[in-house]
């Protein structure tokens, strides 16, 4: 069975630019979260989205969206983009997010620079 | 405010021997605990997690423990190989697939 597959793996934007990252999950899996992770503030949650529908928001500011289709692929957006963006962007799936357990499966990320 | 925490930042030990990793934590309303592993270049891979409502749990190797009395969470490593050396994390899950990560511990094992 396939990973959680991330695209692109590596991609370089200047300031005041956008950028979108695409996850696709396991397959089977309809849950999928977004973590950044950068040396200063490690791994942070950024959302979480479930049968199309954001479910859960972690402490980022509005310039940070997503969306999750109806085939459980993921998107997340970054608009205006500030040179703290700078991070691995990490995608993680699982059967659904009120399976009680705490495993997530993690692609290995976008690694996404910002000059 | 609330924060999963780690006691150090890397730790070394020779290989053969047993890890220890451990991680403080401050919110006690979170219903998993869980232990991830990040080899470089890689995204975390779970290792093993454990309920709130439980002290232990075994598994391949690696041993997990609870104190909620003093809000501490360890990870045992029996009989370390080469290739454990990686960040390991812990994380408590808060909601949908929220998890809140640690810092992260760089264990390296020497030869």
């Amino acid at each position: 069975k396939a990973g959680v597959t991330q695209t692109p793996r590596y991609l370089i934007k200047t300031r005041g630019q956008q950028v979108t990252l695409s996850c696709s999950p396991i397959s089977g899996h309809r849950s999928v979260s977004w973590y950044q992770q950068t040396p200063g503030q490690g791994l942070q949650f950024l959302f979480e989205y479930f049968s199309e529908t954001q479910r859960n928001k972690g402490n980022f500011p509005g310039r940070f969206s997503g969306r999750q289709f109806s085939n459980s692929r993921s998107e997340m957006n970054v608009s205006t983009l500030e040179l703290g963006d700078s991070a691995l962007y990490l995608c993680a799936s699982s059967l659904d997010g009120q399976t009680n357990t705490g495993e997530l499966f993690f692609g290995e990320g976008s690694r996404l620079t910002v000059l | 405010g609330e924060s999963v925490g780690l006691h150090l930042p890397t730790l070394s030990v020779q290989e053969g021997d047993n890890s220890i990793i451990n991680c403080a934590y401050s919110n006690s309303a979170s219903d998993y605990f869980i232990w991830y592993k990040q080899e470089s270049g890689k995204g975390p891979q779970f290792i093993i997690d454990i309920r709130s409502n439980m002290d232990k749990r075994q598994g391949q190797r690696v041993t997990v423990l609870l104190n909620k009395t003093v809000k501490h969470l360890s990870l045992q490593i029996a009989a370390t190989q080469p290739g454990d050396s990686a960040v390991y994390f812990c994380a408590e899950k808060t909601g949908f697939n929220d998890m809140r990560f640690g810092a992260g511990t760089r264990l390296t094992v020497k030869p």
